[in-house]
């Protein structure tokens, strides 16, 4: 079975830091790796993807993921936050061998202050 | 309109009260979750249904029954609420036709059972 770990729990930053969330996934075939967010009140939505080609993945916002292949992670990144980004953070696999059945990880919480 | 859409977004009910979540998307997708989101555990899959003549369980199935009845409706019912049922609820639906499995969540509903 595939499992999704989600190092950082609780993240508190500055306005204008960088962030990086990790993720590390248990599966050994091909997979597809996401990243979606819960703004407070709000459902979640996509962030960003990963299927193939390009391992250095943008999504909205001015977020960016890296799949490495061969540390089984899909860390988020983003060079500067936002007072808006406040939010929570769930990384997401999927692979054949689970019928493409969304895993997913415990979630981080970002906290950003102004 | 949300595309996906979930009634009631609020609910407390009492220990052992029958309680229907409804789920309806206007996606036109053949797939269709519940997830339920605590605090810490992230979302956990609760049933999952291919298409209409297809139910499946998920991780946490126990206490919870669905029913899909239209490609269009799928509804979550809990038999006997407990309280350690207090969650958010979450209605999600697929593209088997989209590459990865992409989710694409409904707003929640928050229940609480006393």
């Amino acid at each position: 079975a595939q499992s999704v770990s989600q190092h950082n729990h609780h993240v508190i930053l500055s306005e204008a830091a960088s962030l990086e969330l990790g993720c590390n996934y248990s599966y050994g075939g091909t997979v597809n790796l996401f990243w979606y967010v819960q703004y407070p009140g709000q459902h979640l939505q996509l962030l960003l993807k990963y299927f193939s080609g390009d391992p250095l993945v943008k999504g909205i916002k001015g977020f960016e993921a890296e799949f490495i292949k061969s540390k089984f992670s899909f860390n988020l990144r983003k060079p500067s936050v936002q007072w808006s980004d406040t939010a929570e953070y769930f990384c997401a696999v999927t692979g054949p061998g689970g019928s493409y059945i969304p895993t997913f990880g415990r979630g981080t919480s970002l906290i950003v202050h102004p | 309109d949300a595309d996906v859409t979930q009634t009631p977004r609020n609910r407390i009910t009492k220990t052992g009260k029958r309680i229907m979540l409804e789920c309806s998307q206007t996606k036109g997708h053949d797939r269709m979750y519940w997830y339920r989101q605590d605090p810490g555990l992230g979302l956990r899959l609760i049933y999952y249904s291919f298409d209409v003549k297809d139910i499946n369980k998920g991780e946490i199935s126990d206490g919870y029954s669905v029913s899909r009845q239209a490609q269009a409706k799928f509804s979550l019912s809990l038999e006997s609420a407990i309280p350690n049922q207090t969650a958010l609820y979450f209605c999600a639906t697929s593209d088997p036709g989209q590459a990865g499995n992409e989710q694409y969540f409904g707003p929640g509903t928050r229940l609480t059972v006393t």
